[in-house]
């Protein structure tokens, strides 16, 4: 069975704070594949990145980053210098190497970002 | 490049009655899988299609059923509409051709049973 788990179910931050939301992760797949996701109010999960399981190298895009580490099975962003729009909830989600469009996601963590 | 489309983006049924909610992939993806959200549940996966073909399906109770046409849009159907059937139903679109296909959303319909 998989099973992914976002611990932080709230974060609150003020604009221009850097934020790092967690994603610890379980599977017995030896291929997988990993995602973070964004949704807005209006409900649409905007995709953000998918990892694969046998690249850990870190990535970086613009003011978001990802650290992938197979030995404590976690996937974490960071949003640097964060921003009002920023706010949303995070999802972190796991595809097995074996299973068409399936997603197992976390439960998800609420961002706040205040001026 | 048009994203996933979903109709309709919001409507309200009664308790007892069947509801159909459509989906149109991204062009080129052959690929729809449907989920369905709850504030206590969270995002569950439905069930997928590819070429017409039912490949993958979650956890729920027959009264969940879907299908693919063969320009890849996908209906879903939910029939005897129970309470707890009130959640934002959110379909998805990849190529299909690989498991490491990155699957993207629309922006859901939201169903309220009352």
């Amino acid at each position: 069975a998989q099973k992914v788990t976002q611990a932080q179910t709230e974060i609150s931050v003020v604009e221009k704070e850097d934020v790092t939301l967690d994603c610890v992760y379980e599977t017995r797949d030896t291929t997988y594949y990993l995602f973070w996701y964004k949704q807005p109010p209006s409900g649409e999960l905007v995709f953000l990145i998918r990892r694969n399981s046998f690249d850990e190298q870190n990535e970086i895009s613009g003011r978001y980053s990802w650290n992938f580490q197979k030995s404590t099975s976690s996937f974490n962003f960071t949003i640097t210098a964060s921003q009002v729009v920023d706010s949303a909830v995070y999802f972190c989600a796991l595809n097995s190497g074996t299973s068409y469009g399936k997603l197992t996601f976390g439960q998800g963590t609420i961002l706040t970002v205040h001026p | 490049k048009a994203g996933v489309t979903q109709t309709p983006r919001y409507l309200i049924k009664t308790r007892g009655q069947q509801v159909t909610l459509s989906c149109s992939p991204i062009s080129g993806h052959r690929s729809v899988s449907w989920y369905q959200q709850t504030p206590g549940q969270g995002l569950q996966f439905l069930f997928e299609y590819f070429s017409e073909t039912q490949r993958n399906k979650g956890n729920f109770p027959g009264r969940f059923s879907g299908r693919q046409f063969s320009n890849s849009r996908s209906e879903m159907n939910v029939s005897t509409l129970e309470l707890g059937d009130s959640a934002l139903y959110l379909c998805a679109s990849s190529l299909g051709d690989r498991t490491s296909d990155t699957i993207y959303f629309g922006e859901g319909s939201w169903l309220t049973v009352v």
